[in-house]
């Protein structure tokens, strides 16, 4: 069965610090990835995703991540938060079983401080 | 843009009562999916649906059961609400290339 491990469950940060989040899945074949983030009070949204090509991922906010397959990681990173960074953060995969099933991680929890 | 829209935002029902938790998507997408989310756990599957009038077992199903009669509404159903079905739902339908949330519902079991 395919699993997500976010190993930071929370994380906090000053302002301008630089942050890196753990994500590493479980699955032996194709993936894709995943990072979700929900602001308080709001909707999942979709940060970036990687299906194929360039391991290094950029989204949006200034945020990216590195697909390491040797390591099964997917860590996201940024290099300098903002307050409105504080958020949960989720980690997901989708297997090539072609049941299209996202697996989640359990979220870590980054808050900023001014 | 794809909108995944859930009709309620925060219900509070008493135990054993029978709970509907409704999600229309307006993109005719076929695949859709109920997940409950909780601190500390993240996001479960909980049911998700090829198409119309076909559903199939997420990681949690039981106390739980769904509906599909027509391509955009995706149901969530609890036959006899307990408290620890007290979470917060979210629906979501996938399309290359990827997945769309809605906003959630919120449910409190009493």
């Amino acid at each position: 069965a395919q699993s997500v491990s976010q190993h930071n469950h929370h994380v906090i940060l000053s302002e301008a610090a630089s942050l890196e989040l753990g994500c590493n899945y479980s699955y032996g074949g194709t993936v894709n990835l995943f990072w979700y983030v929900q602001y308080p009070g709001q909707h999942l949204q979709l940060l970036l995703k990687y299906f194929s090509g360039d391991p290094l991922v950029k989204g949006i906010k200034g945020f990216e991540a590195e697909f390491i397959k040797s390591k099964f990681s997917f860590n996201l990173r940024k290099p300098s938060v903002q307050w409105s960074d504080t958020a949960e953060y989720f980690c997901a995969v989708i297997g090539q079983t072609g049941a299209n099933n996202l697996f989640f991680g359990t979220g870590t929890r980054l808050t900023v401080i001014p | 843009d794809v909108k995944v829209t859930q009709s309620s935002r925060y219900l509070v029902k008493r135990t054993g009562e029978k709970v509907f938790l409704e999600c229309v998507q307006d993109m005719d997408h076929e695949n859709m999916f109920w997940y409950r989310q909780d601190p500390g756990l993240g996001l479960r599957l909980i049911y998700f649906s090829y198409d119309v009038k076909m559903k199939e077992k997420g990681d949690i199903p039981e106390g739980y059961s769904v509906s599909r009669e027509k391509k955009e509404r995706f149901s969530l159903i609890l036959e006899s609400a307990s408290t620890n079905q007290t979470s917060m739902y979210l629906c979501a339908s996938w399309a290359t290339p990827g997945y769309t949330f809605g906003s959630g519902t919120r449910l409190t079991v009493v």
